[in-house]
């Protein structure tokens, strides 16, 4: 069974900095990663979608790395904004399209 | 191009009524999920469709929650009776049927069950 997690589960940092978030999984057999974000009260925004096959992806301060055969994944954040400030979620998703999340980590960026 | 689409926003019931929640896809997405998210927690995988059959639904608590999905493009999730550790926020989300592609999620309910 795939077990999704993500550390810190909380994080503060002032403006400026720049961080990392971490996600690992259990089972390697994936055929993807996907990290999202989430602002209080709203739905889920794609961020970026790495394939099994990538080892990262890059969508303007934000860059994500896949390490399929050790189970995990980070997402960078470059120069952060106080509008970063949000909860990131990484997903997997295995080979019948089932999508698994980790448990969150929430950010906090201070001005 | 339009995205998820899901109602009600907001539900307030009383416990041991019945709710119901809409989603419709984006176009052409085959595939759609139900996901439940508690307060503080990672959203939960209720039920996956695959056009109208079920993939996945062996986290849906089967004694209250039920899901369809009819002709393969608008899906509907009922609770009925609800329990207080209900509340929670439903999500919904669609993907094209390979499995290299990109989820989409809707904005979500947010369901107060007192």
């Amino acid at each position: 069974k795939q077990e999704v997690t993500q550390i810190p589960a909380a994080l503060s940092v002032p403006e400026g900095e720049n961080l990392v978030l971490n996600c690992s999984f259990t089972d390697s057999a994936i055929y993807n990663l996907q990290w999202f974000r989430q602002d209080p009260g709203k739905g889920l925004t794609s961020l970026l979608l790495i394939q099994s096959s990538q080892r990262e992806q890059t969508s303007g301060r934000l860059n994500a790395s896949l390490d399929k055969s050790s189970g995990r994944s980070t997402l960078y954040i470059a120069a952060s904004q106080p509008g970063d400030s949000a909860t990131y979620l990484c997903a997997v998703r295995g080979a019948t399209n089932k999508l698994i999340f980790g448990t969150g980590t929430l950010l906090a960026v201070q001005p | 191009e339009a995205g998820v689409a899901q109602s009600p926003r907001y539900k307030i019931i009383e416990k041991r009524q019945s709710v119901a929640f809409w989603c419709n896809p984006i176009s052409g997405h085959a595939t759609l999920y139900w996901y439940q998210q508690i307060l503080g927690q990672g959203p939960k995988l209720l039920i996956q469709f695959q056009n109208n059959g079920v993939v996945d639904d062996s986290q849906l608590p089967k004694d209250r929650f039920s899901a369809e999905r009819l002709k393969g493009v608008d899906s509907t999730l009922k609770i009925q009776p609800a329990k207080l550790e209900d509340s929670a926020v439903y999500l919904c989300a669609s993907s094209l049927v390979p499995a290299g592609t990109e989820a989409f999620f809707g904005q979500g309910t947010r369901l107060t069950v007192v």
